[in-house]
Order: C-alpha cells, then structure tokens, then sequence
C-alpha cells in the first residue's frame, strides 16, 4: 500500500542544535510538503516541493530548510533550533489535476526543543 | 491572500444530533474546497472535496455544499455518531497557479453519550 513515513517519530533537541526531519513517500507522486500543527494555528505550510531538486517556501518558511534529493525523499532542516519550533510536523504527498487536490499524510513528528 | 476561516474551535455535541462545522473563506479566483479530517494519534485525511459541477460531495454520512455567494463549504451530518469526535480542519486550493492548499485553524468535534 502506497504511504508516508517520517523519521524520526519523536525528537527531543537543544536550542541552536541542528534537526533534520526526513519524509519518505511510495506514492510516486510529484509534489511533497512540510507542515507544522499547533493548536489554534491547524496546519501551516513550511516548504513543499514539485519535484526532485525543486523546493518552495510555504507560508512560514524562516527558520527552516527543505531538500528533495529524489522523488521519494524530502527532508525539512533546522539549522539552529529554537524552543518556538517546538510543534508537530507533518509530511504529505500528493497530486494536483487542475484543482482536484489530495493530500497524504504522514504520521507526523513531535519535536521537542529545549 | 488566500485565507480559510473556521469560528468554532472546539464543538461538543449529544449522539444522535446533528453536526454543523462552520466554514468560510476568502480567494481572489474561484477555489476547491475541502474537509480533512484528524483522529486522535492520526494523520490528517481527506474527508470531502468540492464538486465545479454543484454536486454535493457526501462521504460516511458528511455532506458539504459550496455556496460561492457567501463563500461558505460548511459540514453537515444529520446523526452525530461517537466516533466522529476528532479534529475537522476546512481548506481550500486557489484555482489558479501554484499547488498550495490553505488549512483553516481546525474545529475540534467532541461527541458524547
């Protein structure tokens, strides 16, 4: 069955460490996103990408990277950390035919930032 | 820009009485619009998506009608049952460009006995 993986599941990192989320999809699908969930916020696009070596910003980018070195893989970075990136992160894939839009998540990362 | 707005954020109903989760929205063109729906420990999935042809989208007894005059894509089930209590986030994809979609804050949808 087709699916999003994301490793790690939890992560627990000290401020100005540096994070790497990394998202894995069977889906064969071309886009790919990075989303954060805190409560009263809902989901918030960081970075997506259309393809392998494409990456977008989304809707609050600072403070993150993305890299898509292949159609699979999506990794979101956190060069310095810093306790408000303490969230949830979510992975999706998906496909877009003139609007008719699905988008698969992943099972979600807790980062923890101290 | 583009922007989803759900009012309620948390919601708490009977079984067995009907649902209505609130959803407005503001784009320049035309959108899709969609319901995701989050189960406790979950990830986010597609519940309903929005029909160009006035169709009304229904799925495990949701139904949702696109109003473009008051540009509202609210929920609606006429039996609230246990197990729909989970977290509700309403959003859009603006149609034009770039494949981004818009969440709403979420309505948090607790069903009691």
């Amino acid at each position: 069955e087709a699916a999003v993986t994301q490793s790690p599941r939890n992560k627990v990192a000290v401020t100005g460490g540096k994070v790497t989320l990394s998202c894995n999809q069977t889906n064969n699908h071309n886009n790919m996103y990075w989303y954060r969930q805190d409560t009263g916020h809902g989901l918030r696009l960081i970075h997506y990408s259309y393809g392998a070596g494409s990456t977008e910003k989304g809707d609050i980018p600072d403070g993150y990277k993305a890299s898509r070195p292949s159609q699979e893989n999506f990794s979101l970075i956190l060069e310095l950390a810093t306790p408000s990136q303490t969230s949830v992160y979510f992975c999706a894939s998906g496909e877009d035919w003139g609007g008719y839009a699905e988008q698969f998540f992943g099972p979600g990362t807790r980062l923890t930032v101290l | 820009g583009d922007s989803v707005t759900q009012t309620e954020g948390l919601v708490t109903l009977t079984e067995g009485l009907p649902v209505m989760l609130n959803c407005t929205y503001q784009s320049t063109y035309s959108p899709f619009l969609f319901w995701y729906v989050q189960h406790l420990n979950e990830a986010p999935k597609l519940l309903l998506k929005s029909f160009t042809d006035n169709k009304r989208p229904e799925h495990q007894g949701f139904h949702a009608t696109l109003h473009k005059s008051s540009s509202s894509f609210h929920l609606q089930k006429s039996s609230a049952q246990l197990s729909d209590s989970a977290l509700y986030y309403c959003a859009l994809r603006a149609n034009y460009g770039n494949e981004k979609i818009t969440f709403g804050a979420g309505t948090k949808l607790t069903i009691k006995p």
